[in-house]
């Protein structure tokens, strides 16, 4: 059975700081998502990895895949508090329409 | 090009009352997928349905929950009987095909709770 943990759980930081959130996935995979949550509302999509070393950015936000650790980065550059939100991945396990997600990871941007 | 639509985004039941969820796929989308959130929680997948037929439900409880994706009209999920483990976000994703390489785009979400 394919699990997805994230970690951590919740972050609280400072404006202005960097961080890193990690996604780990225990079977192979093709692809991987990251997607933002705000409070009430639906699933944002933020990045679509599709390969072994695919690295993504939008902004102050960077996504990489290493598909033989089965890990995913989420790097957050000098936060902002409008990046305080509810983050999460999700992989599609190879040859199959299911998105199996992670726990979420529960970010505070400080001011 | 309209998102995935869902109605209503909010729906309040009492125990025991029946709740039908709404989903209409982006334009040109034939496979809909229903997840559930419960709070503070991620998704988790419950069925997996083309137009009139249902490809993979093993994500539903076994009993009082059903779904349908009908020729025509949007896709129902159905929930006989609510009870208050019931109250959670569901939510609808589209695709335009069902394998791999398909990337699925969710809707708004309907949050049920149960009272």
């Amino acid at each position: 059975e394919l699990k997805v943990e994230q970690n951590p759980l919740f972050l609280s930081m400072q404006e202005g700081k960097n961080y890193t959130i990690y996604c780990n996935y225990s079977t192979t995979s093709d692809r991987l998502y990251w997607y933002r949550q705000d409070p009430g509302k639906s699933l944002e999509s933020l990045f679509v990895l599709l390969s072994n070393g695919a690295v993504k950015q939008e902004g102050r936000l960077m996504a990489s895949l290493d598909t033989k650790a089965r890990l995913s980065t989420l790097h957050i550059t000098a936060a902002v508090h409008d990046l305080s939100a509810t983050y999460f991945c999700a992989v599609d396990m190879t040859g199959t329409y299911k998105y199996i997600f992670g726990t979420g990871t529960r970010l505070k941007v400080l001011a | 090009n309209a998102g995935v639509m869902q109605n209503p985004r909010h729906l309040v039941r009492r125990r025991g009352q029946e709740a039908r969820l709404r989903c209409s796929p982006m334009k040109g989308h034939s496979h809909v997928y229903w997840y559930r959130q419960l709070p503070e929680e991620g998704l988790k997948f419950m069925v997996y349905l083309q137009k009139e037929n249902i490809i993979d439900e093993s994500g539903m409880p076994k009993e009082r929950f059903s779904a349908e994706f009908p020729k025509e009209g949007p896709s129902i999920l159905r929930i006989q009987q609510v009870v208050r483990g019931d109250s959670a976000a569901y939510f609808c994703a589209s695709s335009r095909g069902g394998g791999k390489n398909t990337e699925a785009f969710f809707g708004q979400g309907t949050r049920l709770t149960v009272v």
